[in-house]
């Protein structure tokens, strides 16, 4: 079982559609980040977060550490919004991938 | 400021050479990870520098090393390359390892 899960694997949605994917972990942890990574390879990080919820613009992240679950929400969801999104922990002295969820925004 | 470079981009390597990759992080920004990602195995830790010394290591053979300079500005170093070495290498910065990480443009190592 892989240590940081993450669902769906691909998202296809129609532009203005509301978004969530979801990420799971095995073992506790101190933060856990979000990724973005556009199909020319760069990653943006979007949150990084140890507790509750922060938001940028149309993107929520939320965080349950007693569950071990977090989720990305957008809203409004853009073209510009496809890409790759992962999510990662830092599990002992190594950081930990989820497999990426990929979202395709349909205008 | 300016962002995170990666130098070379772009790289094609022979089997059984060896290869350096050079990261230089945002101003002011004094740990440097490293990560590969491939479509097989995704992203992947590879270690992280703060202040010139190797702070975390991933899982990865000997064949991969790094070091880190004095003005933050880190390389990492395979040697006797083997196919599947083939891969995207990512480098992060940040203040200090704790802190959300700003991500290079990567170095796309092509080895045959």
């Amino acid at each position: 079982k892989n240590e940081v899960e993450q669902s769906p694997q691909n998202l296809t949605a129609q532009e203005g559609e509301f978004i969530t994917i979801n990420c799971s972990y095995s073992v506790g942890i101190s933060a856990l980040h979000w990724l973005q990574q556009h199909p020319g390879g760069g990653i943006v990080s979007l949150f990084m977060l140890s507790s509750g919820k922060k938001k940028h613009g149309r993107l929520i992240a939320t965080i349950n550490i007693q569950e071990k679950h977090s989720s990305l929400h957008i809203t409004a969801s853009h073209p510009r919004d496809s890409a790759v999104y992962i999510c990662a922990v830092p599990m002992g002295n190594d950081m930990r991938f989820g497999a990426g969820t990929r979202l395709t925004v349909k205008p | 400021k300016a962002g995170v470079t990666q130098t070379p981009r772009y790289l094609i390597k022979t089997r059984g050479q060896q290869v350096t990759l050079s990261c230089s992080p945002i101003s002011g920004h004094r740990s440097v990870s490293w990560y590969q990602q491939t479509p097989g195995q995704g992203l992947q830790f590879l270690f992280e520098y703060f202040s010139e010394t190797q702070r975390n290591k991933g899982n990865f053979p000997g064949r991969f090393s790094g070091r880190q300079f004095s003005n933050s500005r880190s390389e990492m170093n395979v040697s006797t390359l083997e196919l599947g070495d083939s891969a995207l290498y990512l480098c992060a910065s940040n203040w200090d390892g704790g802190y959300e990480q700003y991500f290079g443009p990567g170095t796309r190592l092509t080895v045959t």
